[in-house]
């Protein structure tokens, strides 16, 4: 069965502190994962995802198939950064149209 | 600009009334999603659809049903609400491997 793991409910650091978003995995296959971000009063929105290995906001997630991990790192937090963060896996090409989300964790930037 | 509208923001609803929630994409997409948000739960999949009469169930499909008589427009219904279904309903469009985009959202309380 197909799980996404986001051990942190809350994490919260200072501006300017390095900040990473743990997220781990299980599934048998070979995986895409996403990043998705809702700020508030905003809807969710895609912040990034591993095919496309892009820095978005300053945000980076490398795939790390060994530890099946793809942690959301920013070196340097900004308060805009606060909000709701969720990890998200789909099958991969020719597999089910489901997004499977983790819990989430709220991430708050301290001035 | 990718629009995914929802017919309401917020709704009270009794024990045991129907209830339909209406979400309406401008681009065309084929698969549409239904979920729901809970503290903690993170993000549930309902059921989703990926062309017009066609719909497959989430992972939280009972006491739910759906329908997609049109492309643009998915609606969920609640044949017989109760107080366990009051949450944060969002539906999305898109793909799963590229992009959903997300509604506003229908916080949604049964009494």
């Amino acid at each position: 069965a197909q799980r996404v793991t986001q051990p942190e409910k809350l994490l919260s650091v200072f501006k300017g502190a390095p900040v990473e978003l743990k997220c781990n995995y299980s599934y048998s296959g070979s995986p895409e994962l996403f990043w998705y971000v809702q700020y508030s009063r905003q809807r969710l929105q895609l912040l990034l995802r591993h095919i496309s290995r892009e820095s978005i906001k300053g945000f980076t997630a490398d795939l790390n198939k060994g530890e099946t991990s793809f942690h959301l790192k920013k070196p340097f937090a900004q308060e805009e950064d606060s909000a709701m963060y969720y990890c998200a896996l789909s099958p991969g090409p020719g597999g089910s149209e489901k997004l499977v989300f983790g819990k989430g964790t709220k991430l708050t930037v301290n001035p | 600009d990718v629009k995914v509208t929802q017919s309401s923001r917020y709704l009270v609803k009794r024990t045991g009334e129907k209830v339909f929630l209406e979400c309406v994409q401008d681009m065309d997409h084929e698969n549409m999603f239904w979920y729901r948000q809970d503290p903690g739960l993170g993000l549930r999949l309902i059921y989703f659809s990926y062309d017009v009469k066609m719909k497959e169930k989430g992972d939280i499909p009972e006491g739910y049903s759906v329908s997609r008589e049109k492309k643009e427009r998915f609606s969920l219904i609640l044949e017989s609400a109760s107080t366990n279904q009051t949450s944060m309903y969002l539906c999305a469009s898109g793909t799963v491997r590229y992009e959903q985009y997300f509604g506003p959202g229908t916080r949604l309380t049964v009494t």
